[in-house]
């Protein structure tokens, strides 16, 4: 089956540095991929939508300029929280279709980011 | 806008005991329909889908019919193992207003631990 990978897995940062987060489509090319948070004991809520060669697009209430999406190529997309603070503390979950196969979504296993 | 209202867990079961877990959606349009799993340190998985009316999904035991009529997609499986524990998301589909993404929209999921 298809498989995305997510790097780091966990990060702890001091508050105001900029953390980067990888995600890997690891055996298909992904034009599209999805960038969610998900605090604990809540749902999956969407971020944004990364794509390639293009901007992204970002859900309404998330700043753009805080989390700074960037896909590099067909299979990684960079999620970077930038001047990160303790409430950004999260874990970031990003996921994408296979070309064939849009209304399914691959997931990668999630960062948990800690900011102190 | 498009919402998915599942069973708030915990649900604590004895292995083999039957599992049932309601989702109702509202959603414009025709929605597809599904269930993702999340076990224990791993990222989400598709564990079955149906993208109409009267459709049902099934994978490893789990069933969920797609019924329009009451907006719902309930998870069920007639005997639970203890390595079913996991959290449990229904979500849906639906696409974006260019009509080329889908866009996931999660319940807030439900914690399943079976007891040997």
């Amino acid at each position: 089956g298809a498989v995305v990978s997510q790097h780091p897995s966990w990060v702890i940062c001091k508050s105001g540095t900029s953390v980067k987060i990888e995600c890997r489509s690891l055996d298909f090319q992904a034009t599209t991929m999805f960038w969610y948070r998900q605090f604990p004991k809540q749902s999956l809520m969407l971020m944004a939508t990364s794509n390639e060669g293009s901007k992204a697009t970002y859900e309404q209430g998330v700043e753009k300029d805080k989390f700074l999406i960037n896909h590099a190529s067909l299979t990684l997309s960079t999620l970077t929280v930038t001047s990160a603070h303790p409430e950004d503390s999260s874990f970031y979950i990003c996921s994408a279709p296979r070309a064939g196969a849009q209304e399914t979504q691959y997931f990668g296993p999630g960062t948990r980011l800690l900011v102190l | 806008g498009n919402s998915v209202t599942q069973m708030e867990g915990p649900v604590t079961l004895s292995e083999e005991a039957f599992l049932t877990i309601n989702c109702t959606y509202t959603a414009t349009g025709y929605p597809s329909l599904f269930w993702y799993v999340q076990y224990p340190g791993e990222g989400l998985q598709l564990l079955l889908k149906a993208t109409k009316a009267d459709d049902k999904g099934s994978n490893k035991g789990f069933e969920a019919t797609y019924r329009k009529e009451t907006t719902s997609f309930h998870l069920e499986k007639g005997s639970v193992q203890v390595s079913d524990s996991a959290v449990y998301f229904c979500a849906l589909t639906s696409r974006n207003s260019g009509g080329s993404n889908y866009k996931l929209t999660f319940g807030k999921g439900t914690l399943l631990t079976v007891n040997p």
